[in-house]
């Protein structure tokens, strides 16, 4: 059965520290993977994907994500936390031939100034 | 990306009554699909929309609580039927383009 795991319900980081949010993921064929952010009281936002080709992809406001197919993991990482960043941080996933999201439980991130 | 726009943005309804909420897109997409978001928590699937066909419905879903229209390529409604407090959450509609999938604002209902 697909699934989506996100082991932290949340996570703390100081201001200009750097973060990362866990996603670790199953799904019977190759894995399209995305992360999305929620401001409160906001829609989802689209931040960023991996289809195929490299590991490591770029998003939205300096975010970027690793993948690792053997751990099938898809953490999310940021250099530097901005208080800005403060928000609920979904992983999803899908295989290729479903275009149905398979969504984690969400990590809020805090970031402290 | 496909800009969605949703009405209402909130809405306070009394037990038993029926609210529908509509889903705008401004570009032609095929795919369309319905979620229910308890504040803070995840999402859940409540049907899938296409154009042209019937709309599907996840398990723990029905037509006849949430029917669904989809009478064209930028437009959807979804309604909550016989509304009850359990159906207090927030709406959200989201277009497929390309790999990705966009959302709407969402609609924050409250049942009294």
């Amino acid at each position: 059965a697909q699934s989506v795991a996100q082991p932290e319900d949340q996570v703390n980081v100081a201001e200009g520290n750097p973060l990362t949010v866990k996603c670790t993921y199953s799904v019977s064929g190759n894995p399209y993977l995305f992360w999305y952010v929620q401001y409160p009281n906001r829609g989802l936002q689209f931040l960023l994907k991996y289809i195929t080709g490299d590991n490591l992809v770029k998003g939205s406001y300096g975010f970027e994500a690793e993948f690792n197919k053997s751990q099938t993991s898809f953490h999310l990482k940021k250099p530097s936390a901005l208080v800005s960043d403060s928000a609920l941080y979904f992983c999803a996933v899908r295989d290729g031939s479903n275009y149905q999201l398979i969504w984690g439980a969400g990590t809020k991130l805090i970031i402290k100034p | 990306s496909a800009v969605i726009s949703q009405k209402p943005s909130r809405d306070i309804c009394q037990r038993g009554t029926s609210l529908t909420i509509q889903c705008q897109v401004d570009s032609q997409v095929t795919m369309m699909f319905w979620y229910r978001q308890q504040p803070g928590q995840s999402l859940t699937l409540i049907a899938t929309a296409n154009q042209g066909s019937e709309a599907t419905y996840e398990s723990g879903f029905v037509i006849d609580k949430f029917p669904i229209s989809r009478p064209n390529l930028t437009f959807s409604t979804l309604t909550v039927s016989n509304m009850s407090p359990e159906d207090s959450s927030i709406y959200l509609c989201s277009v497929v383009e390309g790999v990705e999938q966009y959302f709407g604002p969402g609609t924050r209902l409250t049942v009294t």
